[in-house]
């Protein structure tokens, strides 16, 4: 069962270059998110997406961007990465948004120098 | 203000003892609320959810909700050691965001 499906792993990218961090789910969710995390802290929502052609902001989405073209794929685009940027990303989908569970990705850890 | 607010924490509880854990949300909106437990280096993970006024019990997990002081807690009955982990609360409302709380560090003493 492969759920939710984020690469890569690992980044490190320069200051100024660009990157796509890939987000796929096979459970058919209808909802996915993009979330950072920095060290010792919750988790901040970037983007979220309620369906193929929908998205919206979070509560960090500057220096971000995505797009929703199929129910399973949710690319979160850096353009030019800062350290700022430097942080663990996950990706999320859920059902619906309301008393069901968000499935988590593994993570990427991006690192800009 | 933010959202969702947690105290960061560390709370520490001897092996055992009842650990509680409280969050406060701002939007009087909020319909559902969701307690996950992240441990260090991974994903975040479901314990569980609330959505109606009162308690819910699974196991040693007890989820309370108070809508009308916007406040929602979680107490683990007979902590054990390997409850030591993040909790982060999160919340989700008309908007569709599912916004998280900052977490809190909880360190269970064999």
């Amino acid at each position: 069962n492969a759920g939710v499906t984020q690469t890569p792993k690992f980044r490190i990218l320069k200051i100024g270059q660009s990157m796509t961090l890939q987000c796929t789910q096979d459970m058919n969710h209808n909802y996915m998110y993009w979330y950072r995390q920095d060290p010792g802290m919750g988790l901040k929502l970037i983007y979220y997406s309620v369906g193929a052609g929908i998205t919206d902001k979070g509560e960090v989405p500057n220096g971000y961007n995505v797009s929703r073209s199929t129910t399973e794929d949710f690319p979160l685009r850096l353009e030019l990465a800062a350290p700022s940027q430097t942080s663990v990303y996950f990706c999320a989908s859920s059902l619906s948004e309301a008393n069901t569970e968000a499935f988590f990705g593994q993570g990427t850890r991006l690192t800009v120098v | 203000q933010k959202e969702v607010e947690q105290n960061s924490g560390p709370l520490s509880v001897p092996e055992g003892a009842i650990a509680s854990l409280n969050c406060t949300y701002s939007d009087r909106g909020s319909q559902s609320f969701f307690w996950y437990r992240q441990y260090s280096g991974k994903s975040p993970e479901l314990i569980m959810f609330i959505y109606s006024n009162g308690d819910k019990e699974d196991g040693r997990f007890t989820a309370q909700l108070n809508k009308a002081s916007q406040y929602v807690s979680l107490l683990i009955r007979d902590s054990q050691p390997s409850d030591s982990a993040t909790y982060l609360c999160a919340v989700t409302g008309a908007t569709n965001k599912l916004i998280f709380g900052t977490g809190t560090l909880l360190a269970v003493q064999p």
